[in-house]
C-alpha cells in the first residue's frame, strides 16, 4: 500500500552536471507525470507518461530534460549540463489510468535540486 | 492554455474561525475539473477537493468546501473551524476534461494558522 516514492529526497549538483531524479509510482498505475515547482510559483507541468510511452512532452523545458519509464513503473528525469534555473523540486505522481475521464492523481514527496 | 490565477500570496486565520480561499481561472472549454491541493512543508501534495464543472452542486468535504460559480469562472476553497493541521500552502488547480492530461496550477496561497 506504499504511495509515490522519489529518489534523492534532496540533491545538490555542481552547475554543467547531468543528474537523475527517480520516480516510483503506486503499484498498478498507469500513467505517470512530472512537475516542476521553483521557489514561489506553481507546479508547472513537464511531461505525461501512458504506460512506458510519452504521448506528451510538452512541458519540457529544454532538450537538456528527458525522461522514460521502463516496464510501465519506475520513471527517471534526466537533466543535462545543469544550469542554476533548473534548481527547483521536482514531483512525480501516478495514477490508475490517464485518460480523460477523472482519475486522482497521487503524489510523491518531490526532489529538491539544488544547482551551485 | 488555461490560466489560474490566486490573487492571496498569504492569508491569515485564526483557529476555530472560518478563512476563504480565492482562485479564478480562464477557459473556453465547457467541460473540466477543478481541484484545490494542500502542501505542508513535507512537500507532498495532497488532494483536498475536486469539483466537476457540469456539476452544479458545490462540492464538500467535511470542513472543506467550494464556492463554484461557472460563468464567473471562479472557484473559491471555504475552510471551517480552521485548525492548527490545516497551515500549509494551497494551490487550485484546473484540469481539461477532453484534451488534458496534466494539472494546471495557480501559484497557491499560504495559509497560516493562530491559536
Amino acid at each position: 500500500g506504499a504511495g509515490v516514492s522519489q529518489s534523492p529526497s534532496n540533491k545538490v549538483t555542481e552547475k554543467g552536471k547531468d543528474v537523475e531524479l527517480r520516480c516510483d509510482p503506486i503499484s498498478g498505475h498507469t500513467a505517470l507525470y512530472w512537475y516542476r515547482q521553483s521557489l514561489g510559483q506553481g507546479l508547472e507541468f513537464l511531461i505525461y507518461f501512458q504506460g512506458n510511452s510519452a504521448p506528451d512532452k510538452s512541458g519540457l523545458p529544454s532538450d537538456r530534460f528527458s525522461a522514460e519509464r521502463t516496464g510501465g513503473s519506475v520513471s527517471t528525469l534526466t537533466i543535462q549540463r545543469t544550469q542554476q534555473e533548473d534548481s527547483a523540486v521536482y514531483l512525480c505522481a501516478s495514477s490508475f489510468y490517464g485518460s480523460t475521464s477523472y482519475n486522482e492523481q497521487f503524489f510523491g514527496p518531490g526532489t529538491r535540486l539544488t544547482v551551485l | 492554455a488555461q490560466t489560474v490565477t490566486q490573487s492571496q500570496p498569504e492569508m491569515s486565520v485564526q483557529e476555530a474561525e472560518t478563512v476563504t480561499l480565492s482562485c479564478t481561472y480562464d477557459t473556453s472549454e465547457s467541460d473540466y475539473y477543478l481541484f484545490w491541493y494542500k502542501q505542508p512543508p513535507s512537500r507532498q501534495m495532497i488532494l483536498v477537493i475536486r469539483q466537476e464543472a457540469y456539476k452544479q452542486q458545490n462540492a464538500t468535504e467535511n470542513r472543506f468546501s467550494v464556492n463554484f460559480q461557472k460563468a464567473a469562472k471562479s472557484f473559491s476553497l471555504k475552510i471551517s473551524d480552521s485548525q492548527l493541521g490545516d497551515a500549509a500552502m494551497y494551490f487550485c488547480a484546473y484540469r481539461s476534461r477532453v484534451s488534458g492530461y496534466a494539472l494546471n496550477f495557480g501559484k497557491g496561497t499560504s495559509l497560516l494558522v493562530t491559536p
